[in-house]
């Protein structure tokens, strides 16, 4: 079965300052997907980026960046110049190929302060 | 506005009642999915449906029910059986039926169901 492994505590990171959020996952398929996910306080879940195990260049979008250490089994998640409106949880998920199955870590709560 | 739509926002459940949550897209998307989220914890997989009149248990189906009667709609009931139904109910969507790992689903607003 997929785990996906969020352990960070809650974060403060300081308003335009990067902050980089771990992700690791247990598999062992070769052909799986994985995910970032946004959830403000209001509760919807926004798709961030995505990072196909075949791709060779790390996902990049916009101020977020993943940073997928295949080996590792990591995809750890980068949001350069925070911003207030970044202070949400994120959850990081996988789905194999072929599996519409998104299974989800417990996510990570960040707060931005001025 | 091309989305998915939740309804209601908040739901509350009387003690062997059975309740429908509502989720409805215009994103003409072939895959539907309805996750279950507690305090503190990830989301978890209730149900899904790559295909009308289809659907498959996720897991934690007990106490649920969904049905696939056209494209667009995918409500789900939580029945009477379900005796801890208090979280936050999201709805997804997406594009590809499994064919492709990038298989990216996007979530409505979501339903918070108490129990009286």
């Amino acid at each position: 079965a997929q785990k996906i492994t969020q352990t960070q505590p809650g974060m403060f990171v300081q308003e335009k300052e990067a902050v980089t959020l771990d992700c690791t996952y247990d598999t062992s398929d070769q052909s799986y997907g994985l995910f970032w996910y946004k959830q403000p306080s209001s509760g919807e879940m926004i798709f961030l980026i995505y990072q196909g195990s075949y791709d060779e260049q790390n996902a990049t979008e916009g101020r977020y960046s993943l940073n997928f250490q295949k080996a590792r089994k990591s995809a750890n998640l980068v949001i350069s110049a925070s911003q207030l409106g970044d202070s949400a949880m994120y959850f990081c998920a996988m789905v194999f190929y072929g599996n519409n199955r998104l299974a989800f870590g417990k996510g990570n709560q960040v707060v931005v302060i001025p | 506005d091309g989305g998915i739509t939740q309804s209601p926002k908040y739901l509350f459940r009387k003690e062997g009642q059975n309740v429908t949550l509502s989720c409805e897209q215009n994103l003409n998307h072939d895959a539907m999915y309805w996750y279950r989220q507690d305090p503190g914890q990830g989301l978890r997989l209730i149900y899904y449906s790559q295909i009308v009149n289809d659907f498959q248990k996720g897991d934690i189906a007990e106490g649920y029910s969904v049905s696939r009667e056209k494209k667009e709609s995918f409500p789900l009931t939580v029945t009477s059986a379900q005796k801890n139904p208090t979280a936050f109910y999201l709805c997804a969507s997406s594009s590809q039926a499994g064919t492709s790992a990038k298989n990216i689903q996007y979530f409505g607003a979501g339903t918070r169901l108490s129990v009286l």
